[in-house]
């Protein structure tokens, strides 16, 4: 499978522990995004990288959250110290380039915060 | 961000057309119109985008408004597996981020 692949799918935690989610993006992308989805909603964004920069993040993207693609291909994206509100699926996608238009999602990780 | 209204739901019989409408009226001159769906349980899909002129692939047809401030996508002939959730977005040519709003969600009956 060449898509966009994400573990864990799912993660149970609970209040105050630290989770971790891995993204590791179509090979030849050079672009990766990370959203959140809470239940109804229409994804929100959350970072954006160009290769290993860190180009872009929403102001949705707390201290408690942190984002890295350190060589530039697989990315993590790490929760602190986690709350209830946290609870939502995580989505990574990646594209190509911007003018493609296109962006490829995985099927998410979905966290649930006890 | 410019802003897109979708009705919250719409219903379609199997093998029968369905035009999803969005309306965007403050979009920009270089704004691109963006559709992407969610099947349950997945991550969103891209459908298709356009910026001026009517568009079309292999899943859909793009008709954008002369003036731009509404679309409609197009399903010829819809089939259980388009049941889904169809987003309608504006993309500013260099912005990096896509801005989701609610969408409609699509009920196809057999």
């Amino acid at each position: 499978d060449t898509g966009v692949s994400q573990n864990p799918r799912h993660k149970i935690t609970k209040r105050g522990q630290n989770v971790t989610f891995r993204c590791d993006p179509i090979s030849e992308h050079n672009r990766l995004y990370w959203y959140r989805q809470t239940l109804g909603q229409g994804p929100e964004f959350l970072t954006y990288f160009q290769n290993e920069a860190q180009l872009e993040k929403s102001r949705l993207l707390s201290d408690r959250f942190s984002a890295e693609r350190p060589k530039g291909s697989f990315s993590t994206l790490e929760i602190q110290r986690t709350e209830q509100g946290d609870s939502a699926m995580y989505l990574c996608a990646s594209s190509l380039e911007l003018s493609t238009g296109e962006l490829f999602f995985g099927e998410g990780s979905r966290l649930t915060v006890l | 961000d410019a802003k897109t209204t979708q009705p919250n739901s719409m219903e379609s019989n199997e093998e029968e057309p369905v035009h999803l409408p969005c309306n965007h009226s403050t979009i920009s001159g270089t704004d691109y119109i963006h559709w992407y769906r969610q099947l349950p349980s997945q991550g969103p899909e891209y459908v298709i985008h356009g910026l001026t002129s009517n568009v079309n692939n292999r899943m859909a047809s793009l008709a954008i408004a002369e003036d731009r401030k509404s679309s409609t996508l197009i399903l010829h002939r819809a089939t259980l597996r388009d049941a889904a959730v169809y987003y309608c977005i504006l993309r500013a040519p260099r912005s990096e981020k896509l801005v989701f709003g609610k969408g409609t969600k699509l009920t196809v009956n057999p």
